[in-house]
């Protein structure tokens, strides 16, 4: 398994504004995914974030959006930005571990745009 | 389309009673399967995994679940539910570099 921790655990934003999503794992790994969970509903990927080079994007999610970070091997970020209550989700990040590439996850950080 | 199908969207069962949470796949080749649970304001949970090999899959938690190939299945089982196995969860296939879940399935044991 893993160890994942995920910052903030929630938060409540103002629509406009743009929050940082920080993700620490507790020892190094490639690969490193960002999943969004809408209420009710099951997970999305988001984006692929390889260190050292730029996040791989998933039809319907864009860079300008959800720009992510991945400085090293044990810690990305993502940033929601220019927020809408649209963007009200779990945000989950989650590891690559085991013989059939099963993911491990953090807490997730529930946010809430008003 | 989906690659992973939960066709119910809620389970309920009696406590002590077997518990059966339906999944099917439509991947080509040999799938990589799994299954998560999420508990409330929680993330998820690894629960188990089928690669190859044995069609019965042993793991977390007393959970396991049946491979079956001609019926495109991965349907996890628990022969004694407890009220603690309340909770969401999610098949998921692997299709390249990710994981693809299902839309999930909410279980409520009853006491």
């Amino acid at each position: 398994s893993a160890v994942i921790s995920q910052k903030p655990s929630r938060d409540i934003c103002q629509r406009g504004t743009s929050l940082t999503i920080q993700c620490q794992v507790d020892s190094q790994v490639t690969m490193m995914f960002w999943y969004r969970q809408q209420p009710g509903q099951s997970l999305t990927l988001i984006a692929t974030a390889n260190q050292g080079s730029e996040a791989t994007y998933e039809s319907g999610f864009v860079i300008d959006k959800f720009p992510i970070s991945r400085p090293n091997l044990t810690f990305s970020t993502l940033t929601v930005s220019n927020m809408s209550p649209e963007d009200s989700s779990i945000y989950l990040c989650s590891v690559e571990r085991g013989s059939a590439g099963e993911l491990f996850f953090g807490e997730g950080s529930r946010l809430t745009v008003l | 389309a989906q690659s992973v199908a939960q066709p119910e969207d809620q389970v309920n069962v009696a406590e002590g009673n077997p518990l059966t949470v339906k999944c099917t796949y439509s991947v080509s080749g040999n799938p990589y399967l799994f299954w998560y649970v999420q508990y409330p304001n929680r993330g998820l949970q690894f629960l188990l995994k089928y690669i190859t090999g044995d069609n019965l899959v042993k793991g977390s938690y007393g959970f396991e679940a049946e491979f079956n190939k001609s019926q495109t299945s991965f349907h996890l089982k628990k022969p004694s539910a407890l009220v603690s196995d309340s909770a969401l969860y999610f098949c998921a296939v692997r299709e390249l570099y990710k994981l693809s879940f299902g839309a999930g399935t909410t279980v409520t044991v009853r006491a």
